[in-house]
C-alpha cells in the first residue's frame, strides 16, 4: 500500500509569484485535505476536495484554490505569494462516504516546505 | 465552531517516566478527537482517536487517551517515556458531518535520558 507523497519537498518562491504544489492519495482514497502548518503551530484547514469538487473551506483567500484529478491526486495552487505563505503545506487523504462523517482518519503525506522571500 | 487548547507548548520527562500531554476542547456537536505525532522534518501520524463508545482509548506506540466530556478533556498518556517518543504532538478535533480537523498548537515532548 503506497502512502500519501508529496513534491516538491523544498520550494523557493519570492512574493507575487505563483506556486503549485502537489499530491498523490493514499490508494484507494476519494478524498483529499490540505492544511497550512506555520511554523510553530498547529496545521490550519484550508480545504477539501471529494471526488473532485471542494467539498469546504477554511479561512483561506481565493487566491488559494486546488484541484482533484480523476485518479483522486490533487494541486495545490497559490496565486500572489505574501510573506506569510512561508510554511508547511501537508496534504492528507480519506476514504469518505457521502462527503464525510467526521470520523474518518486522514493519512498526511510529509509536506512541501514553501519559503517566499 | 470547534477549537483545541494544548496546556504546555514543551514538556520534559526523564526516560521511563509517566508522559502526560494535556488536551482540552470545544465543540458544539459530540466531538472526535484526535491524537498525532510529529517527527522532525515529517508529516503527521495518527496515534488514535475516539469517535464513540468506550472513552478509553488505545494507540500505537503504547499511548493511550481518555475523552472526559464533563472536563472537555482528551489528554494523552504512556506509562514509560522512550527515547524515541521525542517529537511534537497534536490534538486535533473533528464534529459528526464535520471533515475538517481543527488542530491545536502543538506540544514539544523532550525525554531526558
Amino acid at each position: 500500500e503506497t502512502g500519501v507523497t508529496q513534491s516538491p519537498t523544498h520550494l523557493i518562491k519570492t512574493r507575487g509569484q505563483q506556486v503549485t504544489l502537489r499530491c498523490s492519495s493514499q490508494s484507494g482514497h476519494n478524498t483529499v485535505s490540505w492544511y497550512q502548518q506555520a511554523l510553530g503551530q498547529g496545521p490550519q484547514f484550508i480545504f477539501q476536495y471529494y471526488r473532485e469538487e471542494e467539498n469546504g473551506r477554511g479561512n483561506f483567500p481565493p487566491r488559494f484554490s486546488g484541484l482533484q484529478f480523476p485518479n483522486y491526486s490533487s494541486e495545490l495552487n497559490v496565486n500572489a505569494l505574501e510573506l506569510d505563505d512561508s510554511a508547511l503545506y501537508l496534504c492528507a487523504s480519506s476514504l469518505e462516504v457521502a462527503g464525510g462523517s467526521g470520523t474518518d482518519t486522514q493519512y498526511f503525506g510529509p509536506g512541501t516546505r514553501l519559503t517566499v522571500l | 465552531a470547534q477549537s483545541v487548547t494544548q496546556l504546555g507548548s514543551h514538556v520534559s520527562v526523564s526516560e521511563g517516566a509517566l508522559v502526560l500531554l494535556r488536551c482540552n476542547y470545544s465543540s458544539s456537536v459530540p466531538p472526535y478527537l484526535f491524537w498525532y505525532v510529529q517527527y522532525p522534518n515529517q508529516g503527521l501520524q495518527l496515534l488514535l482517536k475516539y469517535t464513540t463508545g468506550a472513552t478509553l482509548v488505545k494507540g500505537i506506540n503504547g499511548f493511550e487517551a481518555e475523552f472526559k466530556k464533563s472536563e472537555t478533556s482528551f489528554h494523552l498518556t504512556k506509562p514509560s517515556a522512550h527515547m524515541s517518543d521525542a517529537a511534537e504532538y497534536f490534538c486535533a478535533v473533528s464534529g459528526a458531518g464535520s471533515y475538517q480537523l481543527t488542530f491545536g498548537k502543538g506540544t514539544k515532548l523532550s525525554v531526558i535520558p
